[in-house]
């Protein structure tokens, strides 16, 4: 059984880079994508981007000039940096895993507990 | 662009419920559905349209193909009322904005 743990900055100031990182027990990170998706209070999910063991990554367009993804093999985690936050950024942020299941769709089939992340000055 | 219509519906415990959603363009079948409980992470219900994930009861079914999609709860348990989400992948991943799932 996969287990992703996550931890990470809560209170940021508007202009603060975030940082998140997520760790995935039980389940080698060969074959998956490794994935970072935001949810504002109340509102739907917005995927920010996606890293493979190979360390390429995939990052959503509209969020792509400030955010960073890397893996650390050996620990079995992955990173999130996002530069220069505004309270548009204010969300939960979950790690998830991009599966195999569908290798078109890779549905996310195991989630973080999620982390708040907060940008206020 | 996914349209999941309406935002919100109202059951009751053990009647059958079913959500929708819409693409505007094809998607074949590769559509998967999420359900999201207050507080919780999203869990995986669904996927390519009509596989029931790992552990998922069998309460729960999904149909469709191209561009319209159901996600059918046969009888409703009270932890089913929650918010579910779809979700598909063209360049990258995209969520529809969510049907909240009251009870009556």
């Amino acid at each position: 059984q996969v287990q992703l743990q996550q931890w990470g900055s809560g209170l940021l100031k508007p202009s603060e880079t975030l940082s998140l990182i997520c760790a995935a027990y039980g389940e080698s990170f060969v074959g998956h994508y490794w994935t970072w998706i935001r949810q504002p209070p109340g509102k739907g999910l917005e995927w920010i981007g996606e890293i493979n063991h190979n360390g390429v990554t995939n990052y959503n367009p509209s969020l792509k000039s400030r955010v960073a993804m890397s893996i650390d093999m050996p620990k079995n985690q992955f990173s999130l940096n996002l530069t220069s936050v505004t309270a548009a950024d204010t969300a939960v942020y979950y790690c998830a895993r991009g599966s195999r299941l569908s290798h078109v769709l890779l549905p996310f089939d195991f989630w973080g507990q999620g982390t708040l992340v907060a940008v206020s000055s | 662009v996914l349209t999941q219509s309406p935002a919100t519906v109202s059951f009751s415990p053990g009647e059958r419920a079913t959500l929708s959603c819409r693409a505007s363009q094809s998607v074949s079948t590769y559509l998967a559905w999420y359900q999201q409980r207050p507080a919780q992470a999203p869990r995986l219900l669904i996927y390519d349209a009509s596989k029931r994930a790992p552990g998922i009861p069998a309460r729960f079914s999904g149909s469709g193909s191209g561009t319209d999609f159901t996600l059918t709860i046969s009888s409703l348990e009270p932890d089913d009322f929650a918010v579910y989400f779809c979700q598909y992948r063209r360049a990258w991943p995209i969520f529809g904005q969510g049907t909240r799932l009251d009870i009556k």
